[in-house]
């Protein structure tokens, strides 16, 4: 079973900071992961799927990157509709998500 | 648009069985590539997939509930239902169904979910 981990749990910054959350699978999954937004009350938001690929709608200060066991979520130019929580997610055998990064205003 | 819906129970006892009904439409679990999954969210925790079913009815289950769980589609009445024996207190969390498909493996639409809270 492939576990799927976060980095940092916990991320404190401010409005126009560069930020990067990691996830690491704990073997190659080549690029089936997916990272979701989701805030407090609310269903999470699909904002990168395929590892790179842009959901349609979602703001280009979103990206992402990785391949293989390593990938990252980056926001580009904070803005404070982007503080939330943030999850990346892998398909296997079944749909896995990581513990999630809380992203929050320093 | 594609839309989701979860109905079911609020409250349900410890050892009772849940039932869980995801009404969708824009779409059809007819058409080739297209899936349903299940994934709860325990209060104050992670989101954590269930069970996912697939047009041809193909079924994936999470390997540490999978003997608890079992996942149907009705296509005619555009539903999935998820049923969930032996309900426990830990078991308390938002349920959400959502869309999606063997071209992304990721869930691109999601119903707004429906807090499930097991108690005596």
């Amino acid at each position: 079973d492939i576990q799927m981990t976060q980095s940092p749990s916990t991320l404190s910054a401010s409005v126009g900071d560069r930020v990067t959350v990691t996830c690491r699978a704990s073997q190659s999954i080549s690029s089936w992961l997916a990272w979701y937004q989701q805030k407090p009350g609310k269903a999470p938001k699909l904002l990168i799927y395929k590892a790179s690929s842009l959901e349609s709608g979602v703001p280009s200060r979103f990206s992402g990157s990785g391949s293989g066991a390593e990938f990252t979520l980056t926001i580009s130019s904070l803005q404070p509709d982007d503080f939330a929580t943030y999850y990346c997610q892998h398909y296997n055998t079944y749909p896995s998500f990581g513990q999630g990064t809380k992203l929050e205003l320093k | 648009q594609i839309t989701l819906k979860e109905s079911g129970p609020t409250l349900v006892k410890p050892t009772q069985t849940l039932t869980l009904t995801c009404t969708f439409s824009g779409f059809s679990l007819s058409s080739s590539g297209v899936g349903v999954g299940w994934i709860r969210q325990a209060p104050g925790k992670a989101l954590e997939g269930l069970a996912l079913i697939y047009w041809d009815d193909d079924k994936r289950y999470s390997p540490s509930l999978k003997s608890r769980l079992t996942i149907t589609k009705d296509t005619s009445r555009s539903q999935v239902v998820l049923t969930m024996t032996n309900m426990d207190p830990v078991d308390t969390a938002t349920y959400y169904c959502a869309h999606s498909s063997v071209w992304l493996f990721s869930f691109d639409y999601w119903g707004q979910g429906t807090l499930v809270t097991v108690s005596s």
